[in-house]
């Protein structure tokens, strides 16, 4: 089965500097990767996805970017702000053919300070 | 309007007990998963249906029984309640349509303690 892996568990940054967590994944037919963030006390939302066919993506301040052959996908926030902080989640997932679930990997605490 | 929603949102038992957790959506979904997150914060599937047919079922001890009355509702059971029970338990949903296979939403998560 699919083994997500993630990276750093915890990483602190100054407000305004820029974010980087990273994910590993085992399973090649994997083709999609959502990331989600996780406020305390909150559910999982979804912030961003990316397919296999795509290598990068971005939505203002937060881009993640694929690469298919080493297997391992990045979520990069810039400009960062206290109300980033919370538990991010990668996940994978392959979604052609089959009923597949989305694994997640170990999450991220960010904290940003003000 | 609530897309994805569970009741009870806390639940304080004894060990032994059995108790339920319920979900229900309105994005007409067919496919719904239970995780449990625990203290670690880590996200585990346990079980999902697609159509009320079970689809996937983890290593999940037998004490946990999911039930799918029709696709907008998939509950869970559990006999036997133990203190590594404990953990916060998500229901989701998503449609699964092969490549177009939308998003993940969560419920708001049950909480439950086991003492």
């Amino acid at each position: 089965g699919e083994n997500v892996e993630q990276h750093p568990s915890t990483l602190s940054v100054q407000e305004g500097d820029s974010a980087v967590i990273k994910c590993t994944y085992s399973d090649s037919a994997s083709n999609y990767f959502p990331w989600y963030k996780q406020e305390l006390g909150k559910r999982p939302q979804l912030i961003i996805d990316i397919r296999s066919n795509v290598g990068e993506k971005k939505d203002q301040r937060i881009a993640v970017t694929l690469n298919k052959t080493a297997k391992h996908f990045s979520l990069h926030i810039t400009e960062t702000q206290p109300e980033d902080s919370a538990v991010y989640f990668c996940a994978a997932s392959a979604d052609s053919g089959g009923y597949q679930k989305v694994t997640f990997g170990t999450g991220t605490k960010l904290q940003v300070i003000p | 309007d609530t897309a994805v929603s569970q009741t009870p949102k806390y639940l304080v038992t004894q060990m032994g007990n059995d108790k339920s957790i319920k979900c229900e959506q309105n994005l007409g979904h067919d496919t719904m998963y239970w995780y449990k997150q625990d203290s670690k914060k880590f996200l585990k599937i346990m079980f999902s249906y697609n159509n009320k047919e079970l689809i996937i079922n983890e290593t999940v001890p037998n004490r946990f029984s999911p039930k799918s009355p029709d696709k907008a509702h998939l509950n869970l059971h559990i006999n036997s309640l133990e203190l590594g029970d404990s953990a916060v338990y998500f229901c989701a949903s998503r449609y699964h349509g092969g490549r177009n296979t939308g998003e993940l939403f969560f419920g708001e998560g049950s909480r439950l303690t086991v003492l």
